[in-house]
């Protein structure tokens, strides 16, 4: 079984702090993505990333950044938060093997508030 | 800019009838579906992914997919009070793209 961990379930901060997400796959996923997910607006895709130490950006990358310094882990990064970054962040990964391979498991989430 | 469109609900059936869930995509060159399926507050889980035209079951789970009129449906028969969820249709639009477009759910409520 693929398996997607977030470092944390639930976090909250205050405006303006430096905000790390974690997030650890275990089956040698070539591809990660960091998703936001928001009532109303679905899942938007912030950045994802291909391959180690190579990134993309997404649909709204702005005020996020990310690293992708080894295979199994994608950091997302809030460099200053804001109250509109309060929202469900969500990790996935996905293989890259070929055809009828591409489906993303995601991991458990992280609620995060921004006070 | 490419769409995966879903009707938000939410669908209410009742126990042991067949709710049906609909997508509809922009993109015609669209290689790979998937329904993936959201209990509150958790996240997604895949149920059923579909390549080819025509239907795939599952255990209760179907998936129908009709590339020339660009949708994807998911049937569940039997439906349980179990399944009630948000069901997210989610589209890879080839040409090597990693990425995913996702509709927005569906929210199914199967009433005991």
């Amino acid at each position: 079984d693929v398996k997607v961990t977030q470092s944390s379930r639930y976090l909250v901060k205050r405006t303006g702090e430096k905000v790390f997400l974690e997030c650890v796959q275990d089956m040698d996923h070539e591809n990660m993505f960091w998703y936001r997910q928001d009532p109303g607006l679905g899942l938007r895709l912030i950045y994802f990333s291909y391959d180690v130490k190579m990134k993309e950006k997404g649909d709204i990358p702005e005020g996020y950044s990310v690293s992708r310094e080894k295979k199994e882990r994608f950091s997302l990064i809030l460099e200053s938060a804001s109250t509109n970054q309060t929202s469900m962040y969500l990790c996935a990964s996905r293989t890259q093997e070929g055809v009828g391979t591409d489906t993303q498991y995601f991991g458990p989430g992280t609620r995060l508030t921004v006070l | 800019q490419k769409e995966v469109e879903q009707n938000s609900g939410p669908l209410s059936v009742p126990e042991g009838a067949i709710a049906s869930l609909n997508c509809t995509y922009s993109d015609r060159g669209s290689q790979s579906f998937f329904w993936y399926r959201q209990y509150s507050g958790k996240s997604p889980e895949l149920i059923m992914f579909i390549y080819s035209n025509g239907d795939k079951e599952d255990g209760r789970f179907t998936a129908q997919l009709n590339k020339a009129s660009q949708y994807v449906s998911l049937l569940i028969r039997d439906s349980q009070p179990s399944d009630s969820a948000t069901y997210l249709c989610a589209v890879n639009t080839g040409g090597g793209s990693e990425k995913l477009v996702f509709g927005k759910g569906t929210k199914l409520t199967v009433n005991p």
